[in-house]
């Protein structure tokens, strides 16, 4: 059982540049997640999405873009990356309040 | 507004000894209550969840936690530390009320360290 799966698991970009965080479930959750990780700081919720073609901003949306085209996909876009957007990247799906999370991606912008 | 706070950014303890992780939240009605764990370089998993029945929950590997309502407190104990505990652990908190969405609030986390 898959479950959350995130790829890729690393990646480093430079200023300026644009890439995709791709996340699949295959559990058939409505409610879907992005959060950021950053040290002493918990999880902060990007967006999220209630079912396909219906998505919505989170705590901090200003630098992503996100897509629900089916219930199993959830990307992530970075559009422009920055320093500031250097974090560890997780997406989760959810069912009566409980979270499922993927294992993360480390991303690094320099 | 939901918050909750989680006392001690490390704790550091002996192998057998007793975790103790503390975790107080502020919210006007009695919340739904969670703790996570995440183990390195992976995602977080819930260790378990208070809704509205016994306010003694039990989890997995061994943890518990206690409802105090007038403590507004959620901490997490487990009676012998095993080396595998070793990780960081978050609290958060769900607001009751029906919602666009499943909200949950993390806490800041805490950093278990077990020592041989």
């Amino acid at each position: 059982n898959a479950g959350v799966t995130q790829t890729p698991k690393f990646r480093i970009l430079k200023i300026g540049q644009s890439m995709t965080l791709q996340c699949t479930q295959d559990m058939n959750h409505n409610y879907m997640y992005w959060y950021r990780q950053d040290p002493g700081m918990g999880l902060k919720l990007i967006y999220y999405s209630v079912g396909a073609g219906i998505t919505d901003k989170g705590e901090v949306p200003n630098g992503y873009n996100v897509s629900r085209s089916t219930t199993e996909d959830f990307p992530l876009r970075l559009e422009l990356a920055a320093p500031s957007q250097t974090s560890v990247y997780f997406c989760a799906s959810s069912e009566a309040r409980e979270l499922f999370f993927g294992e993360g991606s480390r991303l690094t912008v320099l | 507004a939901q918050s909750v706070t989680q006392l001690g950014s490390h704790v550091s303890v002996s192998e057998g000894a007793l975790v103790l992780l503390r975790c107080n939240y502020s919210s006007s009605v009695p919340p739904y209550l969670f703790w996570y764990v995440q183990y390195p370089n992976q995602g977080l998993q819930l260790l378990l969840k208070y809704t509205s029945a016994a306010t003694l929950v039990k989890g997995i590997n061994g943890f518990e936690a206690e409802f105090k309502k007038s403590e507004t407190s959620f901490h997490l104990t487990k009676p012998s530390a095993h080396m595998s505990d070793a990780a960081e652990y978050f609290c958060a908190v769900s607001d009751r009320m029906k919602t666009s969405y499943d909200k949950v609030i993390f806490g800041p986390g805490t950093s278990l360290s077990v020592i041989p």
